[in-house]
Parts: structure tokens; C-alpha cells; sequence
């Protein structure tokens, strides 16, 4: 069936550091690639997205990298902050149905 | 904030209760969907109103079910409450979702619902 899933379960990165979530996905038939960021007590809360036919997107410190030949999705968090402390999905969708697919989850914990 | 509030923020139930779980949209939203996040894991999608109509479905059963009104808000209800219904439900308000980028998506804060 479709999944998305994560290959690291927790990150903890200093701050000021860079950090790179990744993500493996099976559902080539898939329109959007996206992150999201959850924090305690909160939903989750769209970053970026990126269609299938690109390969890289860049946001306001984050990049988000698209292998379509491995099937794989990354995140990148240009000099991390204490404020990027969450858990981070990967998702996928089909433009034409917006159901979303989330993958289990990278716990990003950043240290001071 | 998202502009999605769901109600109420916590709730607790017994086996076999039903539950009752509400969501308000975003101001000029016209669908709303429903996703279950078990403990330590991602949202799973649940269904999509669109219009007051069902508007697809995840694999969930039946005693799911869920209602939009005319104001785009949107009720989700669980029959016959079984112990692996405890999660964080959340709603997702957007517009309609054909062609239309990922960030109209927005969530609510979610509804933690325990069964004992």
C-alpha cells in the first residue's frame, strides 16, 4: 500500500547548525512532496512543498531535496534554532485529491 | 494560529460510547478533512468533506462517520468507541483541493480524545 516513512527516528543538532531530515516514500504516483512541522500541543504546520517534477525548492531557511530516482525526500534546516525544536512529517499528496499521506515522524531536538 | 479551532480540547469516554468531535474552518474554506494521530506517529487520513458531501475516504470503518453544514463546519463522529480510538484527531480546512498547492491546507489544534 502507499507509504511514507522516515529513516531516523530522532535528530538532535546544535544550534547554529545545519540539520537534514530525510524521508523515503513509495508512492511514485504522487503530485506534491511536503513538510511538516508539529509542535507540542499543536497541529501540524505546513513548511514547504515541492511538485514531483523538481528537484529542489528553497524557503526561508529551508530546502527541501527531491531524489525521485531512490525515492527520497530531505529537509534541510539552514542554522537551526531553538524554535525548530518539533517533530517533523514528510507527506505526500495528489494534486487532484487532497487527501495527505504522512509518514511516522523525525523528532528534530536542538541544543542550546 | 490557523484559524481552525476544534472542540473540545480534551475529552474522556468508555468503551462503546459514541463521541461527537467539532471543527471550524478557516474563513472562506470550502472542505474540511479529518485525520487520527495515534501516539508517536503521523496523521492518518480519515475523510474529506467537500460541500456538505463526502468527498473520499481513508481506511477507516464505518462507525466513522462525519457531517459538514452550510457554514463549512464540520462534525466528526466515532460509534461504538473501541480502546484504539484513543488518539489526537485533527480537522484540516482548505479550499477545494483540485490543482491547488499544499499550503491551503490548515490545521486545527486537534482534539485528544481517551477511551477507557
Amino acid at each position: 500500500g502507499e507509504s511514507v516513512g522516515l529513516h531516523l527516528p530522532t535528530l538532535s543538532v546544535q544550534e547554529g547548525d545545519n540539520s537534514i531530515i530525510n524521508c523515503a516514500y513509495s508512492n511514485s504516483a504522487s503530485d506534491y512532496f511536503i513538510w511538516y512541522k508539529q509542535e507540542s500541543g499543536k497541529g501540524p504546520q505546513f513548511i514547504i512543498d515541492i511538485r514531483s517534477n523538481m528537484d529542489k525548492r528553497q524557503g526561508q531557511r529551508v530546502t527541501v531535496l527531491l531524489n525521485k530516482t531512490v525515492k527520497h525526500l530531505s529537509l534541510q534546516i539552514a542554522a537551526t534554532q531553538p524554535g525548530d525544536s518539533a517533530v517533523y512529517f514528510c507527506a505526500e499528496r495528489k494534486a487532484s485529491y487532497d487527501k495527505v499521506i504522512f509518514g511516522p515522524g523525525t523528532s528534530l531536538s536542538v541544543i542550546p | 494560529e490557523t484559524g481552525v479551532t476544534q472542540s473540545p480540547t480534551h475529552l474522556i469516554k468508555t468503551r462503546g460510547q459514541q463521541v461527537t468531535l467539532r471543527c471550524s474552518s478557516q474563513s472562506g474554506h470550502n472542505t474540511v478533512s479529518w485525520y487520527q494521530q495515534a501516539l508517536g506517529q503521523g496523521p492518518q487520513f480519515i475523510f474529506q468533506y467537500y460541500r456538505e458531501e463526502e468527498n473520499g475516504r481513508g481506511n477507516f470503518p464505518p462507525r466513522f462517520s462525519g457531517l459538514q453544514f452550510p457554514n463549512y463546519s464540520s462534525e466528526l463522529n466515532v460509534n461504538a468507541l473501541e480502546l484504539d480510538d484513543s488518539a489526537l484527531y485533527l480537522c484540516a480546512s482548505s479550499t477545494n483541493g483540485q490543482f491547488i498547492s499544499t499550503d491551503t491546507q490548515y490545521f486545527g489544534p486537534g482534539t485528544r480524545l481517551t477511551v477507557l
